[in-house]
C-alpha cells in the first residue's frame, strides 16, 4: 500500500499567518493527490484535487503544489474558519490512503 | 442537490456486526464510485474500500478485508456497508463519500483525478459490552 506520511502533526498559528503542510508518499503518486479539511464533529470537505486543482468554492488563499512523492498545502493570509484538521489522501493507487492529518490551531 | 443520507447511530456488542446505509440523491447513483472511511477517537481519517454501484465491483483495505463488504441497491440508490467481528477499536463515526473526477489534459492526453466530493453526514457506530 502507498504510505501517506503528512508533517507536522500539528501547528499553531494565527490569523493572517501562512503556513504549509506537507505531504509524503511512499511511492511517486503522479499528482494523484488530494487534500481534505475537517473541523471538530463536521464532515470532511475536499479542497484540492490533482495536487493543484482547486475545488469550486474554496477561497483562493488555498493552494496546493507538488509532484512525484512530495506534495503541500498553504494556506496563505489564516482566516479563523480556516482552523481545523487536514488531510492528504493519495487516488494513484486503487486502494487509497490518508495522511495521518495536521491539526491547525489558534495561537 | 447532491445528497448521501446515511443511517441512524448503531450501538453493537463485540462480536456483532453493523450494516450502514447511504442513499444517493440528486445525481445519477450508478456514475460515481462510493467510497467508505471512518474516523475513530482520537484518530485519523481511514480510507475503508470502494464500490462501483454500476458494477457492483469492489475494494477493501487489507485493514478490513475478510470482515466488511460493501453492496448496493439501484432501484433505490443506496450503497451499504456491513462490518463483522467489531470491536471496540471499530467505535467510530463512519462515512460515505462520492467519488468523482477532475479532467486535466496533458500533452494532448487526458487524465483523471479522483476526489471525495460529496460526503454523508456520518454513521457513529458504538461497540461496547
Amino acid at each position: 500500500d502507498v504510505q501517506m506520511t503528512q508533517s507536522p502533526s500539528s501547528l499553531s498559528a494565527s490569523v493572517g499567518d501562512k503556513i504549509t503542510i506537507t505531504c509524503r508518499a511512499s511511492q511517486t503518486i503522479n499528482r494523484y493527490l488530494n487534500w481534505y479539511q475537517q473541523k471538530s464533529g463536521k464532515v470532511p470537505k475536499l479542497l484540492i484535487s490533482a495536487a493543484s486543482v482547486l475545488q469550486s468554492g474554496v477561497p483562493s488563499r488555498f493552494s496546493g503544489s507538488g509532484s512525484g512523492t512530495d506534495y503541500t498545502l498553504t494556506i496563505s493570509n489564516l482566516q479563523p474558519e480556516d482552523f481545523a484538521t487536514y488531510y492528504c489522501q493519495q487516488s494513484y493507487s486503487t486502494f487509497k490512503t490518508f495522511g495521518q492529518g495536521t491539526k491547525v490551531d489558534i495561537k | 442537490q447532491v445528497q448521501l443520507v446515511q443511517s441512524g447511530a448503531e450501538v453493537k456488542r463485540p462480536g456483532a456486526s453493523v450494516r450502514v446505509s447511504c442513499q444517493a440523491s440528486g445525481y445519477t447513483f450508478t456514475t460515481s464510485d462510493i467510497n467508505w472511511v471512518r474516523l475513530a477517537p482520537g484518530q485519523g481519517l481511514e480510507w475503508m474500500g470502494w464500490m462501483n454501484p454500476d458494477s457492483g465491483n469492489v475494494g477493501y483495505a487489507r485493514k478490513f478485508q475478510g470482515r466488511v463488504t460493501m453492496t448496493r441497491s439501484t432501484s433505490t440508490n443506496t450503497a451499504f456497508m456491513e462490518l463483522s467481528s467489531l470491536k471496540s477499536e471499530d467505535t467510530a463515526v463512519y462515512y460515505c463519500a462520492r467519488e468523482t473526477a477532475v479532467s486535466l489534459v496533458e500533452g494532448g492526453i487526458p487524465y483523471y483525478y479522483y476526489g471525495m466530493d460529496v460526503w454523508g453526514q456520518g454513521t457513529t457506530v458504538t461497540v461496547s459490552s
